[in-house]
């Protein structure tokens, strides 16, 4: 059962604009969520976390929201820039990490 | 520095054949974990060890088998490999109690 989705596997934008990844999730015990970045060849890194009593928290151009009534958060990337070109996980602790399946960001210069 | 660290980074084996993944990581972390990732399913856990001398199954266990040998390692051992298990591996540590893990650079195992 997967209780994290992404629901779009890609997203394609231009430099300067906002990027903006979604994530879904079932299970309402989930704690933290997290957002992971990944490039080819190399492991998830983490990027970004929100505890499940907020519903905002932000790190410089990455901001992340929690909807918890949709069961629904949220990655804004302002703005984008080429080196954010990547595959984002969505990840949800609970009694252990979920992962959503990622969602590939590309940058247009 | 080197954080976590996997070897090897590729492996190709015969159905029925075993191998070990190694996993370490030197930052004195007490957790670890053994993922695998499959194209649309994400990373998916198949054992952690949350202190040195525990370890405990995650969502995906059969047909693996884990050692916390110390602190600083945690290898994963496919006794009996299958097509199935195609797949890149993921090792991860983090702080007991931790948030964020801190995962190696991968192994991509094809089985034949």
């Amino acid at each position: 059962d997967q209780q994290v989705k992404q629901n779009s596997p890609s997203l394609s934008v231009q430099e300067g604009r906002i990027s903006i990844l979604n994530c879904d999730y079932t299970n309402s015990m989930f704690d933290y969520f997290l957002w992971y970045k990944k490039y080819p060849a190399e492991g998830p890194t983490f990027l970004i976390s929100i505890s499940s009593i907020k519903d905002k928290n932000e790190d410089g151009r990455f901001t992340v929201f929690l909807n918890k009534s949709a069961k629904h958060l949220s990655l804004h990337i302002v703005p984008s820039q080429p080196g954010d070109s990547a595959v984002y996980f969505c990840a949800a602790r609970g009694y252990d990490m979920r992962f959503g399946a990622g969602t590939r960001l590309t940058v247009k210069p | 520095n080197a954080g976590v660290t996997q070897t090897p980074k590729f492996q190709v084996l015969k159905t029925g054949q075993s191998m070990t993944l190694q996993c370490a990581q030197d930052m004195n972390h007490n957790s670890m974990y053994w993922y695998r990732q499959d194209p649309g399913m994400g990373l998916r856990l198949i054992y952690y060890s949350a202190s040195e001398g525990t370890t405990d199954k995650g969502e995906v266990p059969n047909g693996y088998n884990v050692s916390r040998l110390n602190k600083r390692e945690f290898s994963l051992r496919l006794e009996s490999a299958a097509p199935s298990q195609t797949s890149v591996y993921f090792c991860a540590s983090s702080k007991l109690g931790g948030i964020e893990q801190y995962f190696g650079p991968g192994t991509r195992l094809t089985v034949t």
